[in-house]
């Protein structure tokens, strides 16, 4: 059982609607991470949170917006996206001043 | 501009028949570099971290090396359950918050 839990695993939404994914760590990390990959590019950061407060944005569309309420917890809030922002969204932690940051299993995202 | 570079995209062995996929990387000072085994529709699993020149860790069939400017993960007698997409990452020592640089990967199929 992986220590980052991501929901849903798959979600179809179309492009006026608006849906959040969740991300849950159990590993006592005090870092989060929103990453996006899509089909044969590298994985690309989005956002990072480090003891709960935003520490890069990688200029990310504000049709994503994100939200840490607590270190365990990590929020991509989600609306009016469009179809080429279909991808795997992976979530990951790390403790902060640590590197290895751990992922969980992803959301496959598909806009419609 | 920091960069990752992996290099073959796709790699197909038999059976027992040993190889290396290289990662070559561009940064502005390395905190460490990160090697991550991804399975279809899953995150990335983390293998090693890597943090100085002439560095070497081994994971049962698997050995990674870190020269100045590549990486090499060795596949010593590879077996089908080998076969996955293998993800090379970077962290640059000025990054705060844990950010990874990735590759595009090197996708590796094995053959019985």
């Amino acid at each position: 059982e992986t220590g980052v839990t991501q929901t849903p695993r798959h979600l179809v939404m179309g492009m006026t609607n608006k849906k959040s994914l969740k991300c849950e760590q159990h590993l006592g990390h005090n870092a989060m991470y929103w990453y996006k990959q899509s089909a044969k590019k590298p994985l690309e950061l989005m956002f990072v949170y480090s003891l709960e407060e935003r520490v890069e944005n990688n200029s990310v569309p504000s049709r994503f917006s994100p939200e840490c309420p607590n270190s365990s917890h990590l929020f991509l809030h989600l609306h009016t996206l469009q179809p080429e922002d279909s991808a795997l969204y992976l979530c990951a932690s790390s403790r902060t001043g640590d590197t290895e940051a751990f992922f969980g299993q992803g959301t496959r995202l598909t806009v419609v | 501009e920091d960069q990752v570079t992996q290099s073959p995209e796709a790699l197909r062995l038999q059976e027992g028949e040993s190889s290396s996929l290289n990662c070559s990387y561009t940064v502005s000072g390395l905190r460490g570099l990160f090697w991550y085994r991804q399975d279809p529709g899953k995150g990335p699993e983390f293998l090693f971290t890597l943090y100085s020149a002439g560095e070497e860790k081994e994971k049962e069939r698997l050995k990674a090396t870190l020269t100045k400017k590549e990486s090499f993960l060795h596949i010593t007698a590879p077996k089908p359950e080998d076969s996955a997409t293998y993800l090379c990452a970077v962290q640059a020592d000025y990054n705060q918050g844990g950010k990874l640089i990735f590759g595009q990967g090197t996708e590796l199929s094995v053959k019985p």
